[in-house]
């Protein structure tokens, strides 16, 4: 079945340091990727859309300086938080659906990424 | 604005009962809504989806409906086993194939 992997799965950092999380879709490609974000006992708020080959658009209230969106080619993207504080600490997670496929296929997760900053 | 709401933080049943978990929506007409589970820790786990135009899906002990009319859509696991306890969410379409999430339903199945 469609896999997304992520990576890393844990974070822990100083504060000021940039990290980046890396998103791939295993089995298919995607030209969408998104960016959710989630708190403890919260559901997941979505960030940003990933585009590949162009610009990331991101949610509002979203820093697109804070949280940097690559999306190089149709099965890799990557988010940066760049000069991380511990307001940034956060379970981050990936998701992606096979953009070749029929319509209305489910979107599918990667494992998260629980960033900590010190 | 759309809206997505899943009534109940918590549910807890015993080993062998149905549980039934509710998913409402305000404000739009999802083109099909999407049920998925997470542990803790981990990311959500694709479940079924379910088209605007059908009105019961079903997979192994999983069944979900879909009632336009009531804006409702029901999510139901038979003969319910301590396995099945998990956080379950509910995700509609909310254009340009992004999903917005209800806050999740925490099932505890007792033995």
């Amino acid at each position: 079945g469609a896999v997304v992997s992520q990576h890393p799965s844990r974070v822990i950092c100083k504060s000021g340091t940039s990290v980046k999380i890396e998103c791939r879709s295993l089995d298919f490609q995607a030209t969408t990727m998104f960016w959710y974000r989630q708190f403890p006992k919260q559901s997941l708020m979505l960030m940003a859309t990933s585009n590949e080959g162009s610009k990331a658009t991101y949610e509002q209230g979203v820093e697109k300086d804070k949280f940097l969106i690559n999306h190089a080619s149709l099965t890799l993207s990557t988010l940066t938080v760049t000069s991380a504080h511990p307001e940034d600490s956060s379970f981050y997670i990936c998701s992606a659906r096979d953009s070749f496929g029929p319509s209305n296929q489910p979107q599918h997760f990667g494992d998260g990424t629980r960033l900590s900053i010190l | 604005s759309q809206k997505i709401e899943q009534n109940s933080e918590a549910l807890n049943i015993q080993e062998g009962k149905t549980a039934t978990l509710t998913c409402n929506y305000t404000n739009y007409s999802p083109a099909y809504l999407q049920w998925y589970r997470q542990d803790p820790g981990r990311g959500p786990v694709f479940l079924l989806l379910i088209r605007e135009n059908e009105k019961e899906k079903r997979k192994e002990r999983l069944k979900v409906t879909f009632d336009t009319t009531l804006k409702q859509s029901l999510f139901h696991i038979t003969a319910s086993q301590p396995a099945d306890s998990a956080t379950y969410l509910c995700a509609s379409s909310g254009g340009y194939n992004k999903l917005i999430f209800g806050a999740g339903t925490r099932l505890a199945v007792h033995p």
